[in-house]
């Protein structure tokens, strides 16, 4: 079975200053991760995905996560916030490469991270 | 058309009704996904297809829930005797699957289901 766990229903930032969005994750087999964007009346949006090729991700719109097994996270960050980041953010686990073929099905969803900027 | 279109985007419905949700994915894509997205949760898994057959449909919540995918384009989520708990926002997603674990997958808006 696996799960992942987003810490904070609700994160506030100023525009500018970090942005930090925490995500743990249980998994009995090594796991794929994702983060999703979700903006208001639009679809699941792609941030990155964490296929075991490396433990830093590199995402659109300059976010990025980092794979750490010792402490089963996956957290998100953002060096500056802008505006246009407010939106809602899922963290997700599928089966990893010795289950998978592909990475992408079965995805569980952690409760979302909403994000508000504050100018 | 570009990306996953669903229809309808708004769906309200009696209780005990049947309703059908359809899915169009991205052409040539041959893996199709539906999730249930209740409020204030994140996306449930409910069923994946690769072409024609469903090949992981264990998130279906009962037998009242079915769907199908023909001609391994188009998808109909199919819900008989709805009820209240039904109500959600149902998500269609599409792939392209290949070799590589390198693919997204590309969800749709949604069909928002209210039963009343």
């Amino acid at each position: 079975a696996q799960s992942v766990t987003q810490l904070g229903s609700h994160v506030s930032v100023s525009e500018g200053a970090l942005v930090l969005l925490r995500c743990n994750y249980s998994s009995s087999v090594p796991p794929y991760l994702f983060w999703y964007v979700q903006y208001p009346n639009q679809g699941l949006q792609l941030l990155l995905k964490y296929t075991s090729a490396a433990t830093l991700v590199k995402g659109i719109n300059g976010f990025e996560a980092e794979f750490k097994k010792s402490e089963t996270s996956f957290h998100l960050t953002k060096p500056s916030a802008h505006m246009s980041d407010a939106a809602e953010y899922f963290c997700a686990v599928s089966p990893g490469p010795l289950i998978s073929n592909f990475g992408n099905e079965k995805l569980t969803f952690g409760t979302g991270t909403r994000l508000t900027i504050i100018p | 058309g570009a990306g996953v279109s669903q229809t309808p985007s708004n769906k309200v419905t009696e209780k005990g009704k049947y309703v059908e949700l359809r899915c169009d994915p991205i052409s040539g894509h041959t893996a199709l996904y539906w999730y249930r997205q209740s409020l204030g949760q994140g996306p449930e898994f409910l069923i994946y297809f690769q072409g024609t057959g469903a090949a992981d449909d264990s998130g279906l919540p009962n037998d009242r829930f079915f769907a199908v995918r023909p001609e391994g384009s188009v998808s109909t989520l199919k819900i008989q005797r709805t009820e209240r708990g039904d109500s959600a926002v149902y998500l269609c997603a599409s792939s392209l699957q290949g070799a590589s674990s390198n693919t997204e997958a590309f969800f749709g808006q949604g069909t928002r289901l209210t039963v009343v």
